[in-house]
């Protein structure tokens, strides 16, 4: 199947820092990549979907100035929470679709971000 | 009501136990349907792909889909201890590369052995 790769894994920041999650399609070009949050024992809920070459897609109650999205190549989507506050602790995960592929989705392992 | 809904259990079964997951759903739109597993503090990995009606077996993975009743199942043969994680059931009705897949809350699984 197809790879995604996210980075970091976990990640500890200072309140009001920001923090950049990385995620890379290793053996297929996506020109859709999504972004996801995932509380305790909750289900995922999008955050945006990130399109190659092109500004993000934000779902309703998603600040995009805070989770700035930049999908500058085919195999590369990155997240950037900035000015992080410890509400913003949480686990993100991104997906990524084949291009020209069917509806199925591959997910990196996710970052869990722990602001303290 | 959640376009997609799914019990989250917990369920709990003695290894080799048959499992059955199931979600329903109110958008006939739907024609994509995906069940994911999830480890705990690991992101969803994509176990069955089915497109509209119909069953699709991959080794002790069963998927069916019942579009007329708007009910998708997963069966887990010969259920091991490893398969406890939780079962998340996703679905898509639309078409071209940003169709958005509606999640269930998942079913969390243990196979006690």
């Amino acid at each position: 199947g197809a790879v995604v790769s996210q980075h970091p894994s976990w990640v500890i920041c200072k309140s009001g820092t920001s923090v950049k999650i990385e995620c890379r399609s290793l053996d297929f070009q996506a020109t859709t990549m999504f972004w996801y949050r995932q509380f305790p024992k909750q289900s995922l809920m999008l955050m945006a979907t990130s399109n190659e070459g092109s500004k993000a897609t934000y779902e309703q109650g998603v600040e995009k100035d805070k989770f700035l999205i930049n999908h500058a190549s085919l195999t590369l989507s990155t997240l950037t929470v900035t000015s992080a506050h410890p509400e913003d602790s949480s686990f993100y995960i991104c997906s990524a679709r084949l291009w020209g592929g069917g509806s199925e989705a591959f997910f990196g392992q996710g970052t869990r971000l722990t602001v303290v | 009501q959640k376009e997609v809904e799914q019990d989250p259990g917990p369920l709990s079964v003695p290894e080799g136990a048959i499992v059955s997951l199931n979600c329903t759903y109110s958008n006939s739109a739907f024609q994509y349907f995906m069940w994911y597993r999830q480890y705990s503090r690991k992101g969803p990995e994509l176990l069955m792909y089915t497109y509209s009606s119909g069953n699709k077996e991959d080794g002790r993975f069963t998927a069916q889909v019942d579009k007329s009743s708007k009910y998708i199942s997963l069966f887990i043969r010969d259920s091991q201890p490893s398969d406890s994680a939780t079962y998340l059931c996703a679905m898509s009705a639309q078409t071209g590369n940003n169709r958005k897949l509606i999640w269930g809350l998942g079913t969390s699984l243990a196979v006690n052995p």
